[in-house]
C-alpha cells in the first residue's frame, strides 16, 4: 500500500531554520490530509490537519500546505526547536462507505542546536 | 488529560500462540483503529470499528486477526496463532469523530515472537 508517501527518511536542520517535510499521495479521494509526531517509545501525536477542500493552514509555527493538482503536501516548521527533533508522518483519511488513515513511511527530523 | 491505555507494554510469546492485546479509547470516542509499525517501518493500519463491526481492515488483519468490544470500555486485538513476522509494536487508537483522521494514540504494546 504505497499511497502515502515521504521519500525522504531523515531531515537535518539548523535551529531557528526552517524545516520543510514533503508527503505525495496517490487517492484523489482522500477527505483530510495530517502530520503526525512520533517520539520513540510513545505513539504518534497528531500535530496538524488539512481538508482536502483547502490548500493551508497554519497552527502556530506549524502551516501545512496543499497542493492537489500535484497531490502533494508539506509541512513547514518555523523556526525549528531542538524539541522538534522527531520521526514526523504524514497521513491521508478516507471516508467512502468504510473509514480508514494511511500513514507515510516517516521523516526523522533532526533540529541541531 | 484524557488519554488511550494499552496493556500489555511488551510480550513475549511462542510462535504459534494466541495473543490478545488490550486497549482502553478515550471514554466518549466511538471510533477505534489498531495500527502496527514493523521495528523501522511504517505505521500500518490493520482495522477500524465502530458500531460493534468492523469498518475498513487492510490484507495485512487476515483470518488469524479478530477484534473485539467485550464491554463498554475495553477493545482488544486477538491474534490466534502467532507468527514470526507478526512481531511489531501495536498501537490502538480512538477517535470521536469520523473520517477526519484526528486520531489519538497509546503507546503501543511491543509484540515479540520467538
Amino acid at each position: 500500500d504505497q499511497q502515502v508517501k515521504q521519500n525522504s527518511p531523515s531531515l537535518s536542520v539548523q535551529e531557528g531554520r526552517i524545516s520543510i517535510l514533503n508527503c505525495d499521495y496517490t487517492n484523489s479521494m482522500f477527505d483530510y490530509f495530517l502530520w503526525y509526531k512520533k517520539y520513540p517509545a510513545e505513539g504518534p501525536t497528531f500535530l496538524i490537519s488539512i481538508s482536502s477542500i483547502k490548500d493551508k493552514n497554519e497552527d502556530g509555527r506549524f502551516t501545512v500546505f496543499l497542493n492537489k493538482s500535484a497531490k502533494h503536501l508539506s509541512l513547514h516548521i518555523v523556526p525549528s526547536q531542538p524539541g522538534d527533533s522527531a520521526v514526523y508522518f504524514c497521513a491521508a483519511s478516507l471516508n467512502t462507505g468504510g473509514f480508514k488513515t494511511i500513514f507515510g513511511a516517516g521523516t526523522r527530523l533532526f533540529v541541531k542546536a | 488529560e484524557p488519554e488511550v491505555t494499552q496493556t500489555p507494554s511488551h510480550q513475549v510469546t511462542q510462535m504459534g500462540q494466541e495473543v490478545i492485546l488490550r486497549c482502553v479509547p478515550i471514554s466518549n470516542h466511538l471510533y477505534f483503529y489498531w495500527y502496527r509499525q514493523i521495528l523501522g517501518q511504517k505505521v500500518e493500519f490493520l482495522v477500524s470499528f465502530y458500531n460493534n463491526e468492523i469498518s475498513e481492515k487492510s490484507e495485512i488483519f487476515d483470518d488469524q486477526f479478530s477484534v473485539e468490544r467485550p464491554d463498554g470500555s475495553n477493545f482488544t486485538l486477538k491474534i490466534r496463532s502467532t507468527k514470526l513476522e507478526d512481531s511489531a509494536m501495536y498501537f490502538c487508537a480512538s477517535s470521536d469523530r469520523r473520517g477526519t483522521g484526528e486520531l489519538f494514540f497509546g503507546e503501543g504494546s511491543r509484540l515479540t515472537v520467538l
